[in-house]
């Protein structure tokens, strides 16, 4: 079984819908990031948590939410989809300390078009 | 500013031949950088880290300070090296990873 599951995989909508992507670990981290990939623009940080108390935003957070609702549970959620934000969203989680913080563990993506 | 630059979107390189994938960091203090790779239909998975100064599947990588560079090297490419490459830095609070734009990596024989 993969380490981090996110779902769904893929998913069509459109504009002005709520989405929700969902990621599942069993890594046993703490640390849980969501980040999207667009094509020539890499990977770009929305939201990171620390633990289910604690969440931070990140570069482009604007237009979604997430929510903790367990150490091994980060969803994203886009309120009102635009067009804009069609790209591969991955979760990734990753341990702390010298060895742990950073080295980061992903999932497959999901990848999300929005007409 | 906390920034990485990958200047090349793509590189194609012959089987055999060295192999540089270039990635230049802005950064105030001692920065920690790692390179990611995602290989076709795979995850995108770490490759190394500057601090545990090993070789991965022969690639290496030098922090130079004063050229504030993380060039990710291999003296003689294979065909499975082709993947896509990230280079990251760990951002001033040690709390994320900010991502260069990422170099394709094409090996052909």
């Amino acid at each position: 079984d993969a380490d981090v599951t996110q779902t769904p995989r893929n998913r069509i909508t459109k504009t002005g819908k709520r989405i929700m992507l969902e990621c599942s670990q069993t890594k046993g981290h703490d640390r849980m990031y969501w980040y999207r990939q667009d094509p020539g623009l890499g990977l770009r940080l929305i939201y990171y948590s620390f633990d289910v108390k604690d969440i931070n935003k990140g570069e482009i957070s604007d237009g979604y939410s997430v929510s903790r609702q367990a150490q091994a549970k980060f969803s994203l959620s886009l309120e009102s989809a635009i067009p804009n934000q069609t790209a591969l969203y991955f979760c990734a989680t990753s341990g702390t300390g010298t060895s742990g913080a950073n080295v980061l563990t992903f999932g497959a993506g999901s990848r999300l078009t929005v007409l | 500013a906390q920034r990485v630059t990958q200047p090349e979107k793509l590189l194609s390189v012959f089987k055999g031949a060295p192999v540089e994938l270039k990635c230049n960091y802005s950064y105030s203090g001692s920065p920690e950088l790692f390179w990611y790779v995602q290989y076709s239909r795979q995850r995108l998975q770490l490759l190394l880290r500057h601090i545990s100064r090993e070789s991965i599947k022969g690639f290496t990588a030098d922090l130079n300070k004063g050229e504030t560079s993380f060039h990710l090297k291999k003296p003689f490419a294979q065909e499975e090296d082709s993947a896509m490459y990230y280079c990251a830095l760990s951002n001033q609070a040690g709390t994320a990873l900010i991502f260069g734009k990422g170099t394709t990596l094409s090996v052909s024989s």
